[in-house]
Parts: structure tokens; sequence; C-alpha cells
């Protein structure tokens, strides 16, 4: 079954320092998301992207995130500088259609130190 | 703002007795509704889901009931396996499109053998 890819599965970084997760989502799916999980708190939406462009996002996407699909597979979460709150598990999302279900990775846990 | 709601972070169920979670959501134009389950180290993956227009949805031993004027959901697992000890996320979104899922805190599911 095909599934949503994240790598690193663990990156650590220094606050103020740049980083980029990367995702590979599913091949034929139109929708992508970035999600992040705080350690013990809920999964808060961070931004959606669809036909080329964020269509949606929320208060916690701000100007130190952007997101960029490079190339027709690969599909990336940009923080320009990390602060010690980034901390979190980052998951990448897709699906197909609208309505339907989303499709996550394993996430990529960041520490920033 | 906390959108959706699971009240009980953690619940412990026998082996073959029957496992309920509940979620509420405070907005009324969220018309799809889903449940995720998640393993440690693992993202969320799609367990089950319902439509507004809907209020049961049955696949084998999971049952999603939904209560449209109570604004609340429930999961029920029949009967509960060990294999079913994860964290269960109740989402929601308000429209079609390419929108987001918010997500409850999660309930920690353990089935005791």
């Amino acid at each position: 079954e095909p599934e949503v890819t994240q790598t690193p599965s663990h990156q650590v970084t220094q606050m103020g320092q740049e980083v980029i997760l990367r995702c590979v989502p599913i091949s034929n799916h139109l929708y992508f998301y970035w999600y992040r999980q705080i350690l013990g708190q809920k999964v808060e939406f961070l931004v959606s992207f669809y036909n080329n462009e964020i269509s949606e996002k929320s208060e916690i996407f701000d100007d130190q995130f952007s997101v960029e699909r490079p190339d027709g597979s690969n599909f990336t979460l940009k923080i320009r500088s990390t602060k010690l709150e980034d901390s979190a598990m980052y998951f990448c999302a897709s699906r197909g259609q609208e309505n339907s279900p989303l499709h996550f990775g394993n996430g990529t846990r960041l520490t920033v130190t | 703002d906390q959108q959706v709601k699971q009240n009980s972070p953690s619940l412990s169920v026998q082996e073959g007795r029957i496992s309920i979670l509940n979620c509420d959501y405070t907005n009324s134009m969220f018309d799809y509704f889903l449940w995720y389950k998640k393993y440690p180290a693992e993202g969320p993956t799609f367990l089950i889901s319902i439509s507004s227009i809907k209020d049961k949805n049955e696949d084998g031993r999971f049952t999603v009931f939904l209560n449209k004027s109570a604004k609340h959901l429930s999961l029920h697992i029949v009967p509960s396996q060990p294999g079913d000890s994860a964290v269960y996320f109740c989402a929601a979104s308000a429209r079609t499109g390419a929108t987001n899922h918010f997500f409850g805190t999660g309930t920690r599911l353990t089935v005791i053998p």
C-alpha cells in the first residue's frame, strides 16, 4: 500500500538555525498538509497546500514557516529561525480527494536546543 | 480554542468487552468526522469516518455514532482486543475542499488481556 514518507525521523538543531523537513506524499494525491504535535498535546494543523499554493494556514504558521513543492514528489516544511517552542513531532499528510481521510507519515521529531 | 474535545485522556478495558471513546465538538459547521488511531513512533492512521448526513457508520468491530444536536460523537469497539491499545484521535472538518482537520487531544486506550 502506498505511504507517506518523511525524512529525517529525528532532527536536532540549535535555536536560530534553519531546518527543512521533507515529505514524499502518496503519488496521486492532490492535497498536502503539515501538522505538529508537541509532546502530550493535541495534533495541531499548520498548513494545507493544493494546486501549488497554500490553501489554508493556522496562526502557528507565521513568517518563520514556509512550504514548498519543488518537484512532482517532494513537499517540504522550512522553519527559518527555530525557537525552543518549535520542538515537536511534525507530521506530513496527504489525501487524494475532498472529504477523504488523511494519510500521515511517521513524523519527524524536531528537537531545538 | 479547542473546537474538538476528548475529555478522557485514558481508558482501560478488559479484552472482549466494549470500548467507548467519546468526542465533543463546538463548531456546528463541521460536517465530516473521523477517528484516527496512533501507535508510538508512527503517524495517525485512519480508522473510520462519518458524514453529518448519517448518525451511524459501522466497519467490522468499529462503529461511530454521531449526535448532531448534542455535537457529540463516539467510537465503539466490540469486542476489544489487546492490539487495539493505542491513542485514538477524533477529528472534524468544516467543508469540502482542501480544508484541514481539527483534532482532539486523544484518548489512550489500553485493552487488558
